[in-house]
């Protein structure tokens, strides 16, 4: 079974500051995608930013990167210039060319303080 | 403007009784999913559909029930069966292809009564 975990449950960051998100995957596939989703209190799932494994180059969204790290299987998002908007449940999440569909870690909440 | 329409937004269902949960898109896409969310978890796959007349179980279909006859629509039956049905639903679509993007409505919170 494919696994993704999320090892903080909440992180904590001051706006303008910048935070980083942690997420690990168990994989034995060679080609795969990495999506990381932000969820706010009206609970709609939005796509942050995507990465192809197959792609060495991290990916990058305005205030948002990755740091992509194949070999140890780690993906963490990197938010720059936080923002009261961007507090949130963050949501790491695969896909695999075997699969259809996406496995989800648990998440991590996002605070953000003035 | 093009998206994923879910309704309602809350849902009741007294014990013994079915529910459908609507899920409509209007991006044309071929792909759709119904995923599962509970307090604390990540959302767990229920059932997907890649193209019309065609589904397949996820992790948890077990209580669940879907169809697929029109390309827009992929509604979602909660039986009788399922005990534990208080979560919050979401439903995603995608175009066809092994790794495309899923896009998500809004969700359905669902209660028992």
């Amino acid at each position: 079974a494919q696994t993704v975990t999320q090892s903080q449950p909440e992180m904590s960051v001051q706006e303008a500051e910048t935070v980083t998100l942690s997420c690990t995957y168990d994989t034995s596939e060679s080609d795969y995608y990495l999506f990381w989703y932000k969820q706010p209190p009206s609970r709609q799932m939005i796509l942050v930013i995507r990465q192809e494994a197959y792609k060495q180059q991290n990916a990058t969204e305005n205030r948002f990167s990755v740091n992509f790290q194949k070999a140890a299987k780690s993906f963490s998002l990197k938010i720059s210039d936080s923002q009261l908007g961007d507090a949130a449940m963050y949501f790491c999440a695969s896909l695999y060319s075997g699969y259809s569909t996406l496995t989800f870690g648990k998440g991590t909440m996002l605070l953000v303080s003035p | 403007d093009g998206g994923i329409t879910q309704s309602p937004k809350y849902l009741f269902r007294k014990e013994g009784q079915n529910v459908t949960l609507s899920c409509e898109q209007n991006l044309n896409h071929d792909a759709m999913y119904w995923y599962r969310q509970d307090p604390g978890q990540g959302l767990r796959l229920i059932y997907y559909s890649q193209i019309v007349n065609d589904f397949q179980k996820g992790d948890i279909a077990e209580g669940y029930s879907v169809s697929r006859e029109k390309k827009e629509s992929f509604p979602l039956t909660v039986t009788s069966a399922q005990k534990n049905p208080t979560a919050f639903y979401l439903c995603a679509s995608s175009i066809y292809g092994q790794f495309e993007t899923q896009y998500f409505g809004p969700g359905t919170r669902l209660l028992v009564l």
